[in-house]
């Protein structure tokens, strides 16, 4: 499969622990976002990377969000001290940055339920 | 603030209708308005639009753009069962502030019945 990979799928977590969501982009896709989406709405953005420079940060991203993409291919989204409020999918797509037209290749999501 | 507000948020009909999704945008460094189609999964591709009055089509879908007074519609002939889902407009702009990101509506859900 070539498509946008991201693991785990799924993860519950106890208020205040710390999760990690991996991304792995089609390859060749210098274009990395991540997204949040909450039942009922539409994907909000988190944060985009060029390579891996972070270029784009939302306010929603709070100090305890960080995200990387340390060597340009796959990246990671960590939330420290999760809140309830934290549940979410987390989606991640790629694009390659030759193609200035917006289409994004999104990944299956990984969903975080935080008890 | 920019922003893309899709209507109806939610709609019901029966196989065979012909349905129309509204998506009305406000954003500065306009490019591209995007339609994709959400199951229980990943949002999938479905139309790009760039230039005003020029339908795009793909079989019972289509899509048409309006840059003067910034909507687009997303209309599904003879709806199947297989059509319900989550449509999500977005639109992607570039510029000022921003490198480049979509920004979505939140969304309409189609139910199609049998």
């Amino acid at each position: 499969d070539t498509g946008v990979s991201q693991n785990p799928r799924h993860k519950i977590t106890k208020r205040g622990q710390n999760v990690t969501f991996r991304c792995d982009p089609i390859s060749e896709h210098n274009r990395l976002y991540w997204y949040r989406q909450t039942l009922g709405q539409g994907p909000e953005f988190l944060t985009y990377f060029q390579n891996e420079a972070q270029l784009e940060k939302s306010r929603l991203l709070s100090d305890r969000f960080s995200a990387e993409r340390p060597k340009g291919s796959f990246s990671t989204l960590e939330i420290q001290r999760t809140e309830q409020g934290d549940s979410a999918m987390y989606l991640c797509a790629s694009s390659p940055s030759t193609v200035y037209t917006g289409e994004l290749f999104f990944g299956e999501g990984s969903r975080l339920t935080v008890l | 603030e920019d922003k893309v507000v899709q209507s109806p948020l939610s709609l019901v009909v029966h196989e065979g209708d012909t349905v129309t999704l509204n998506c009305s945008y406000e954003v500065t460094n306009f490019r591209s308005l995007l339609w994709y189609k959400q199951e229980k999964k990943a949002p999938t591709f479905l139309f790009m639009l760039t230039s005003s009055g020029i339908e795009k089509k793909s079989g019972r879908l289509s899509s048409i753009l309006d840059k003067k007074e910034l909507f687009s519609i997303l209309n599904i002939t003879a709806t199947q069962t297989g059509d319900s889902a989550i449509y999500l407009c977005a639109v992607y702009y570039a510029g000022g502030t921003s490198y480049g990101k979509l920004t979505f509506g939140q969304g309409t859900i189609l139910t199609v019945h049998p």
